[in-house]
């Protein structure tokens, strides 16, 4: 089992620009969760999905976030623009549907300059 | 145990010890609570869960105990090894169906040779 896969491991950009998150859950979870960890504000959950559909997104920042899951193996988190106070680690995670453990992949680490 | 704020409890044990790390939850009705461990440069991985109709639960040299009374959740960890060494968190599951965790500020652990 390869666990859940996220891309890029580290990403460096200028405030401003446009940067997408990549996630590939664990084949056969139906639920996927994008979380942002801070020192500030630890970890925080921004958006779950289930079965592809986002359920709850209260917990996107503002506008400037956004995320996708067009398939059962693949989602994508986007920040655009993105500002120096979005610089965090970035967890995807999946789970098996309502009941068991999420499952964290090992983040990216995102630095906005 | 945890607490809301910039700097992360901590703990040291000598290796061999026992360690035990507390969490207070907030929310009387969460209904499952996981202990996570997050190492340098990794994402949280799973410890042990534990559903609210239980008062303990066992694994491979941790247990678990709940006390809802007063909502408070503790990890123990036997006969601790260098590879302990970790943050440790708690999480309650706030929603319903799909899990919606939210996280406590965290524990470092750390063992002494």
């Amino acid at each position: 089992d390869a666990g859940v896969i996220q891309s890029p491991r580290h990403e460096v950009t200028e405030m401003g620009q446009e940067v997408t998150l990549r996630c590939k859950p664990i084949s056969g979870h139906n639920s996927l969760f994008w979380y942002r960890q801070t020192m500030m504000r630890g970890l925080e959950l921004l958006i779950y999905f289930n079965n592809n559909v986002p359920i709850d997104d209260s917990g996107m920042p503002e506008d400037r976030f956004s995320a996708k899951m067009p398939n059962a193996s693949f989602s994508t988190l986007k920040i655009q623009p993105s500002e120096p106070r979005d610089s965090a680690v970035y967890f995807c995670a999946s789970s098996l549907g309502g009941d068991g453990p999420l499952h964290f992949g090992n983040g990216t680490r995102l630095t906005v300059t | 145990g945890e607490s809301v704020g910039l700097h992360l409890p901590t703990l040291s044990v000598q290796e061999g010890d026992n360690s035990i790390i507390n969490c207070a939850y907030s929310n009387s009705a969460s209904d499952y609570f996981i202990w996570y461990k997050q190492e340098s440069g990794k994402g949280p991985q799973f410890i042990i869960d534990i559903r609210s109709n239980m008062d303990k639960r066992q694994g491979q040299r941790v247990t678990v105990l709940l006390n809802k009374t007063v909502k408070h959740l503790s990890l123990q960890i036997a006969a601790t090894q260098p590879g302990d060494s970790a943050v440790y968190f708690c999480a309650e599951n706030i929603g319903q169906g799909a899990q919606k965790l939210v996280f406590g500020q965290g524990t470092r652990l750390t063992i002494n040779p």
